[in-house]
């Protein structure tokens, strides 16, 4: 199963952050926290991922709480390009038998 | 660099035709995976591939068989294709030691009639 809970939908208007919040209150101290996009039907595409620390790039930040248990993934100015389904996986990297369990996640819906 | 290919990108079997799915990626990575995804459902790990010559089992491996063939390339294979099969089927792979996530292919979707 899963080790992420996630809301089914949002809605966020053009140009606003968009901020989509995960649980994942049993993560392990060598779980990685990951976000991917699906896009249509296309395959999902990685976004950004955190051990604990706070992580930005060029498509999104990613925050971590203190205490792991959460995140919150932030797009800054979503357009209307963003509506996807996302993911928040957790992942153990450096790990022989890696693989990643996929969720229902969040379907996004950017408003003009 | 065309990262992880899948072919063909269509296919309509008959119920109980055989067919195999090919993926191949240029990436060097070490693992390879296959996953299914039904309408408005999220991707279910069907079966994947640590290395070449390993595979293991994920959550949903019944009604499939696949073949590492090489470092590049992951093949599924349906044997008896049946109507509930009907999905679309996507490969990926990744590098365990690097710190970047799966990279996908565009997808095979698949109707058994």
């Amino acid at each position: 199963d899963a080790k992420t809970t996630q809301p089914p939908s949002m809605d966020c208007a053009e140009g606003r952050a968009a901020n989509l919040p995960c649980n994942h209150s049993t993560i392990s101290g060598n779980e990685y926290v990951y976000w991917y996009r699906q896009i249509h039907s296309q395959g999902p595409q990685y976004i950004i991922h955190g051990l604990k620390n706070n992580e930005t790039n060029e498509m999104a930040s990613l925050i971590i709480t203190e205490d792991r248990k959460s995140s919150t993934l932030i797009l800054p100015h979503a357009t209307l390009r963003d509506t996807a389904v996302y993911y928040c996986i957790v992942r153990v990297i450096m790990n022989r038998d890696d693989k990643i369990i996929f969720g229902k996640g969040t379907r996004l819906h950017i408003l003009p | 660099n065309a990262g992880v290919t899948q072919t063909p990108k269509f296919q309509v079997l008959k119920t109980g035709q055989s067919m195999t799915l090919q993926c191949a990626q240029d990436m060097n990575h070490n693992s390879m995976y296959w996953y299914r995804q039904d309408p408005g459902m999220g991707l279910r790990l069907i079966y994947y591939s640590a290395s070449e010559g390993t595979t293991d089992k994920g959550e949903v491996p019944n009604g499939y068989n696949v073949s590492r063939l090489n470092k590049r390339e992951f093949s599924l294979r349906l044997e008896s294709a049946a109507p509930s099969q009907t999905s679309v089927y996507f490969c990926a792979s990744s590098h365990e030691t690097v710190n970047y996530g799966y990279t996908f292919g565009s997808g095979t979707r698949l109707t058994v009639v």
